[in-house]
Order: C-alpha cells, then sequence, then structure tokens
C-alpha cells in the first residue's frame, strides 16, 4: 500500500528553526508537495520538490531524497503565526496525490 | 479575488437525509476535486474531475456523487446521509490534473446526527 509518514506533533520556540520530516511509499512518484493549513483554515500550497536536493523560499526550505523516500521542510526564524499544521503530499504513478496525516506545529514564545 | 467559494459552511444532518455540497470556483481551472479530512487522517479523495464533463472515483467514493456540467462547479452530493459521513469536506482546483499543487475552498464542515 501508499504510505507517508510525519510527526503527529513537534514544539519549537519563536526565532529558532524546526525540521519537519516527511517519509513516503507510494506506487511511483512525480512529486512532493508541501501544504500550511492553520486551525480552523484550508490548506494552502507551501513548496513543491521533484528532484533531490534543496529548494528554498524565504523562511521555508524543503529537501527531498528520492532514493531515501525522504523530506523535510525547514522553517527558519519561527513566527507565532507560523503555528500550523503541515501536510506532506506525494504524487504517485497515476498523479493522484497521497497525503500525509499533517503535523501539528506549536510555537512557544 | 474569490478564488473557490464553498457552501455552506457548516451543516447539521439528520441521518438518511440528502444534502449538495457546493463548490464554484473562477479561475478556469480544469480539474477539480472533494476531499475529505477528519482528525488523524490525511486528506482522502472522494471524488475528482479532470475536466468538464468527465468526473472519476477516489479513495472513498461511497455513498456520495458528483457532477461537472461546466468548469466552474462541482458539487458533492450525499444521497442518504450516515454519521461516519460526519467530517470537513473541501473543494480544490488545479489548473490541469497532473499537478500537485491544488487550490483549495474554506471547507464545509458538515455534521450527521
Amino acid at each position: 500500500g501508499q504510505n507517508i509518514d510525519q510527526p503527529t506533533e513537534m514544539t519549537a520556540t519563536e526565532g529558532a528553526i524546526v525540521q519537519i520530516n516527511c517519509t513516503y511509499q507510494t506506487s511511483g512518484f512525480n512529486g512532493l508537495f508541501w501544504y500550511q493549513q492553520h486551525a480552523g483554515e484550508a490548506p494552502t500550497f507551501l513548496s513543491y520538490n521533484v528532484l533531490d536536493g534543496l529548494e528554498e523560499k524565504g523562511r521555508f526550505s524543503s529537501f527531498l531524497s528520492r532514493s531515501k523516500g525522504y523530506s523535510y521542510l525547514l522553517l527558519k526564524e519561527l513566527q507565532m503565526k507560523d503555528s500550523a499544521s503541515y501536510l506532506c503530499a506525494v504524487l504517485d504513478s497515476n498523479y493522484q496525490l497521497i497525503w500525509g496525516a499533517g503535523t501539528k506545529l506549536i510555537i512557544k514564545p | 479575488t474569490a478564488g473557490i467559494t464553498q457552501a455552506p459552511t457548516s451543516q447539521i444532518l439528520a441521518a438518511g437525509r440528502s444534502m449538495t455540497l457546493r463548490c464554484t470556483q473562477d479561475m478556469r481551472h480544469n480539474a477539480m476535486y472533494w476531499y475529505r479530512q477528519d482528525l488523524g487522517l490525511g486528506l482522502r479523495l472522494i471524488h475528482y474531475s479532470n475536466t468538464a464533463g468527465t468526473t472519476g472515483k477516489g479513495e472513498v467514493p461511497d455513498g456520495y456523487s458528483v457532477s461537472r456540467a461546466n468548469t466552474d462547479d462541482f458539487p458533492l452530493t450525499l444521497a442518504s446521509a450516515v454519521p461516519s459521513q460526519t467530517s470537513v469536506y473541501f473543494c480544490a482546483s488545479s489548473p490541469g490534473a497532473a499537478t500537485g499543487e491544488l487550490f483549495f475552498g474554506e471547507g464545509s464542515r458538515l455534521t450527521v446526527l
């Protein structure tokens, strides 16, 4: 079966750096996506990796290793507004998105 | 800019009743999707449409039906609601089918009693 694993919850301090890991086992691979979802709101697209390596976008970076079935989302200079759930998703060989359950990130002052 | 509009925002429904969740987009996207989101689970695809006039079944289609008469609208119907259909429902769209960059509506919270 297809599976995406990410930690259920993480806590970090304002101003610090946090890394949210995602491992996947899917039928084929056509890209890995990270979304942010604030409580009670819709998911919004953050980043996309299809090749190995690091993609940087401001305070957020996403890394992919296809051989290891592994990605992480790195958030720098954490702000209180970064408190949200972060969803990892993989586009499989049928171009269907397979979603992880999400990681709830709690930022403390 | 509206993007994707869902209605209603929330609804309480008696078991056995029917219900249609509405979804309209103004981005002229070809592909549209219906997901349900339950605590502790990832988003699960109910039905999708790659282009107007076509629909397909997702991971959890039982008890739900959709139609795609035009590009903008993609309603989701529960013919006879059951308590296990209590969930938050998200409609989403993308310019084309073969992409993981989706645009989501604000969600419809449905409670079936």
